[in-house]
């Protein structure tokens, strides 16, 4: 059975920093590609970041509005990716999704529960 | 971006048919594949796979859902609506980067 659980969200002020970790299980995590998609308040979906294997060089792309303040990556000996987020902002507040895809399935088939990140002074 | 539009909301009655639109700014067909995705969500919960490159059923969903489309329109169709299906619906397209996801439509019945 495939599992992703997503920790680290919390409450925050503006400007600092908060990481998230997604640790998985159920599938070859080595040879996937990983995403964060976070849900706003509003209920709107956004696909946030994606980092790919190592036989991608572990190649990574990001959402033009977390670019320069968000960084994901993974440790593979422990099935895990993580999004470290800095200089954050009240529109950072979400719930953070993990979620998988692979080279042949570019659809997201697995989502972790979430993990809320609020941004509020 | 891709921008994907559907409306908010919709009711029917049920046991009746529901049929959710999609609409794309941009073509998303590629090589004879449709990257358009469906996603069912209740609250409180995460988005869940429907279907996948716009008419393939996902695992474990019932045959009640259908999905059909292609270039820049696209339908998912509930038929017949159980009470459970109550729910917001969420189509998100991956022919390019990013993937980016319409705004949702509630189900509701009448």
């Amino acid at each position: 059975e495939v599992q992703l659980v997503e920790t680290g969200g919390g409450l925050v002020q503006p400007g600092k920093s908060l990481k998230l970790t997604c640790a998985t299980s159920g599938f070859t995590f080595s040879n996937a590609w990983m995403h964060w998609v976070r849900q706003s308040p509003e209920k709107q979906l956004e696909w946030v970041a994606q980092i790919k294997a190592k036989s991608n060089n572990y190649a990574t792309y990001y959402a033009e509005s977390v670019k320069g303040r968000f960084t994901i990556s993974r440790d593979d000996s422990k099935s895990s990716v993580y999004l470290q987020m800095n200089s954050l902002k009240e529109e950072d507040t979400a719930i953070y999704y993990c979620t998988v895809t692979t080279r042949v399935s570019n659809w997201f088939a697995y989502w972790g529960q979430g993990t809320l990140v609020t941004v509020s002074s | 971006d891709i921008v994907l539009t559907q409306s908010p909301a919709l009711a029917v009655s049920l046991g009746q048919r529901a049929t959710i639109s999609c609409k794309t700014n941009q073509n998303v067909d590629y090589y004879g594949n449709s990257y358009m995705h469906w996603y069912q969500q209740k609250p409180g919960q995460q988005p869940k796979l429907l279907i996948y490159l716009a008419s393939n059923l996902a695992s474990g969903i019932p045959a009640r859902f259908s999905g059909r489309g292609s270039g820049t329109d696209f339908t998912l169709t509930i038929d017949p609506v159980e009470a459970d299906d109550t729910a917001t619906y969420y189509c998100q397209q991956s022919r390019n980067l990013p993937p980016t996801f319409g705004g949702g439509t509630k189900l509701e019945l009448k």
